[in-house]
C-alpha cells in the first residue's frame, strides 16, 4: 500500500548516543514534516522540508537536525539524546501544491533513559 | 499566522448520542481546514477536509463539518456515536501551498464512548 514508511517503530536509548530516525513516502509529494506528539500538546512541528534540497526549522528544532536525502526521504537526527526528548515521532507529507491533506506515518516511540 | 484551538481536551458521549467536538481557527489568510483521527499506537488519519466551495463538507465514518467564517470555526459532528468512534481528534488549519504547506494543529480532543 502507498504511504509513508517509518522506521523504527520503537526505540530506547541512553542519555546522550545517537539516532537516525527514517521516513520514506512513495505519493511523489514535494513537501515532508517531522513532529513530535507529547501527552495534552498535539503535534509540534520538528524540521520541515518544503521541497527536495530544502530544509527549515520548525516550531521545535533544537537538539535536531534533518536530511532531505531525496524526494522519497527525510531522516530526523538525535545527535545526543535528552530525556526530554522522550516522545512519539511522526514523519508526514504533502502535495501541498494541489492543497491535499498530509499523510501520516505510524510512528516511532522513542524512550530515552 | 495561524493558530487552532479545540475546546475541551475530552469529551465522553454515550453509544447513539450526537457527537459535536469545537475547534476554532485563526488564519491571515482563507484557511484550508482538517479534521484528523488518530487511534492507539497509530498515525493520523484524515476524516474530511475544507479547502474551497461548499462550506458543510462530509468525511469518513459518517462524520461532517461545517466551514464558518463569521466564526472562525470548523466544529465536527456526529449524529450517533458509535464504540469505534472513541479516539483522538485533531483539528488543523493550513494556509494552502504557501508557507511551505505547514499545518498548525490543535492539541486534540479525546472522544470517550459510553456503552
Amino acid at each position: 500500500n502507498a504511504g509513508v514508511t517509518q522506521t523504527p517503530k520503537f526505540q530506547v536509548l541512553k542519555t546522550g548516543q545517537s539516532m537516525t530516525l527514517q521516513c520514506a513516502q512513495d505519493m511523489n509529494h514535494n513537501s515532508m514534516y517531522w513532529y513530535r506528539q507529547d501527552p495534552g500538546m498535539g503535534l509540534r512541528l520538528i524540521y520541515y522540508s518544503a521541497s527536495e534540497g530544502t530544509t527549515d526549522k520548525g516550531e521545535v528544532p533544537n537538539g535536531y537536525n534533518v536530511s532531505r536525502l531525496n524526494k522519497r526521504e527525510f531522516s530526523l537526527r538525535l545527535e545526543s539524546a535528552a530525556p526530554s526528548q522522550t516522545s512519539v515521532y511522526f514523519c508526514a507529507s504533502r502535495d501541498r501544491v494541489n492543497n491535499q491533506p498530509q499523510h501520516f506515518g505510524d510512528g516511532t516511540r522513542l524512550s530515552i533513559l | 499566522a495561524q493558530s487552532v484551538t479545540q475546546l475541551g481536551s475530552h469529551v465522553s458521549v454515550s453509544e447513539g448520542a450526537l457527537v459535536l467536538l469545537r475547534c476554532n481557527y485563526s488564519s491571515s489568510v482563507p484557511p484550508y481546514l482538517f479534521w484528523y483521527v488518530q487511534y492507539p499506537n497509530q498515525g493520523l488519519q484524515l476524516l474530511l477536509k475544507y479547502t474551497t466551495g461548499a462550506t458543510l463538507v462530509k468525511g469518513i465514518n459518517g462524520f461532517e463539518a461545517e466551514f464558518k467564517k463569521s466564526e472562525t470555526s470548523f466544529h465536527l459532528t456526529k449524529p450517533s456515536a458509535h464504540m469505534s468512534d472513541a479516539a483522538e481528534y485533531f483539528c488543523a488549519v493550513s494556509e494552502g501551498p504557501t508557507n511551505a504547506g505547514k499545518s498548525t494543529f490543535g492539541d486534540g480532543t479525546t472522544l470517550t464512548v459510553k456503552p
